[in-house]
């Protein structure tokens, strides 16, 4: 079955600290790849998305993702945390044509 | 800018009762659909619109409808509310078509059934 995984369901990172959060997909083909994230109580915001090209994109707010077809992932970073990045983090994939499927979530805590 | 309103941030209803949840978009996008979102299970997609007048059933329709009688608009109706559709409700919309799309998403409703 298409699926989406987020394997950390919670992480916690320092202030100035680097941030990586996984998501892989299982898929035959490549799909189109997106980064949301969601403040407390608030809808989902678009960070970044992966059509083609490129494998390493840059989003909003200082955040990067890179794709991996030999591993299925498309992990997001960002070299040094801010205490507004805590909020939640939704990978998802758009196979083409078809709708998207999210991932579980990751929650981001930020240490002061 | 893609705006994606929703009708109300929260709402407080009883169980039996009927509810609209109203989503507009101003980007002229063919597609709109509704998600739920409950902790741990993520965004569950409950029903999409591909056009006017068409809808199509997501993962879990059951205790829901949609009515989508003009472009911009499309609404999530729960005919007799129950305590396990207490949720956050979003709304999202992406142009149509076999192309790359991206969604864009309201704010979400918080929905409290009692």
């Amino acid at each position: 079955a298409q699926s989406v995984t987020q394997p950390d369901i919670h992480i916690t990172v320092s202030e100035g600290a680097s941030l990586e959060l996984r998501c892989n997909y299982s898929y035959g083909a490549t799909p189109y790849l997106f980064w949301y994230v969601q403040s407390p109580g608030q809808g989902l915001q678009l960070l970044l998305k992966y059509f083609s090209g490129d494998t390493l994109v840059q989003g909003i707010k200082g955040f990067e993702a890179e794709f991996k077809r030999s591993q299925s992932s498309f992990n997001l970073r960002k070299p040094s945390v801010h205490w507004s990045d805590a909020a939640e983090y939704f990978c998802a994939v758009d196979l083409y044509g078809q709708n998207f499927v999210f991932g579980p979530g990751t929650r981001l805590s930020v240490l002061p | 800018d893609v705006k994606v309103t929703q009708s109300s941030r929260y709402l407080v209803k009883r169980t039996g009762e009927k509810v609209f949840l109203e989503c507009v978009q101003d980007m002229d996008h063919e597609n709109m659909f509704w998600y739920r979102q409950d902790p741990g299970l993520g965004l569950r997609l409950i029903y999409f619109s591909y056009d006017v007048k068409m809808k199509e059933k997501g993962d879990i329709p059951e205790g829901y409808s949609v009515s989508r009688e003009k472009k911009e608009r499309f609404s999530l109706i729960l005919e007799s509310a129950s305590t396990n559709q207490t949720s956050m409700y979003l709304c999202a919309s992406s142009r149509g078509g076999r192309v790359r799309k991206t969604q864009y998403f309201g704010p979400g409703t918080r929905l409290l059934v009692l």
